[in-house]
């Protein structure tokens, strides 16, 4: 089945560091991956996105890339803020016979960043 | 447009109770999913509805039942409710369309607590 690893947290960073958080998959097929971020008591808010092999998703600084060779969509950051503190939620989305929605999610990385 | 809505937004129910949530998706998207969100499992897919139709379903026992009405609008039910039921519940929309995975948004979940 489909799976996503992601480096384990907490990621404890200074602000403007650069950031980079880890994630692998596993998938038949094409899958679309992606990357949500949570806040405290809040749902997941789509951060970014990649369709395809070698498409680059941003969004706010944040960058991913969809690399196929390596299985891999790691999240990067060049100057991370206070207000950038969550837990990101690395994830691929592929339905079953490629028909639909069911993401797979990886556990999470909680950041925090200090001032 | 305005964004996924889910109520009730916080719900506390006994062991052996039953208990509804709604979701309403975004204007448009046909597809809604629901996922469970625990500290000990993560993120976990419920199921997918679309065009009231159940498109694909997760590894959660029958007391997990959804539906989706001609509105998009989609309920959850979980009957005989156990003390692992305690838990996030994500309802996600998206056009439904996409071979391979749409891009799903999130609302801002229901917490239940069951004691």
């Amino acid at each position: 089945g489909n799976s996503v690893t992601q480096m384990e947290g907490p990621v404890t960073l200074s602000e403007e560091a650069f950031l980079t958080i880890n994630c692998t998959y596993t998938a038949t097929g094409y899958p679309s991956l992606f990357w949500y971020v949570q806040y405290p008591g809040e749902g997941l808010q789509l951060l970014l996105k990649a369709t395809k092999a070698d498409d680059k998703g941003s969004n706010k600084g944040f960058e991913a890339t969809y690399r196929k060779e390596t299985t891999s969509f790691h999240l990067e950051k060049g100057s991370v803020q206070v207000s950038d503190s969550a837990v990101y939620f690395c994830a691929l989305n592929r339905g079953p016979n490629n028909a639909g929605n069911m993401l797979t999610f990886g556990g999470g990385t909680r950041l925090m960043v200090k001032p | 447009k305005a964004g996924v809505t889910q109520t009730p937004r916080y719900l506390i129910k006994t062991r052996g109770q039953q208990v509804t949530l709604s979701c309403s998706p975004i204007s448009g998207h046909r597809s809604v999913s629901w996922y469970q969100q625990t500290p000990g499992q993560g993120l976990q897919f419920l199921f997918e509805y679309f065009s009231e139709t159940q498109r694909n379903k997760g590894n959660f026992p029958g007391r997990f039942s959804g539906r989706q009405f001609s509105n998009s609008r989609s309920e959850m039910n979980v009957s005989t409710l156990e003390l692992g039921d305690s838990a996030l519940y994500l309802c996600a929309s998206s056009e439904g369309l996409a071979r391979g995975g749409d891009t799903q948004y999130f609302g801002p979940g229901t917490r239940l607590t069951v004691l």
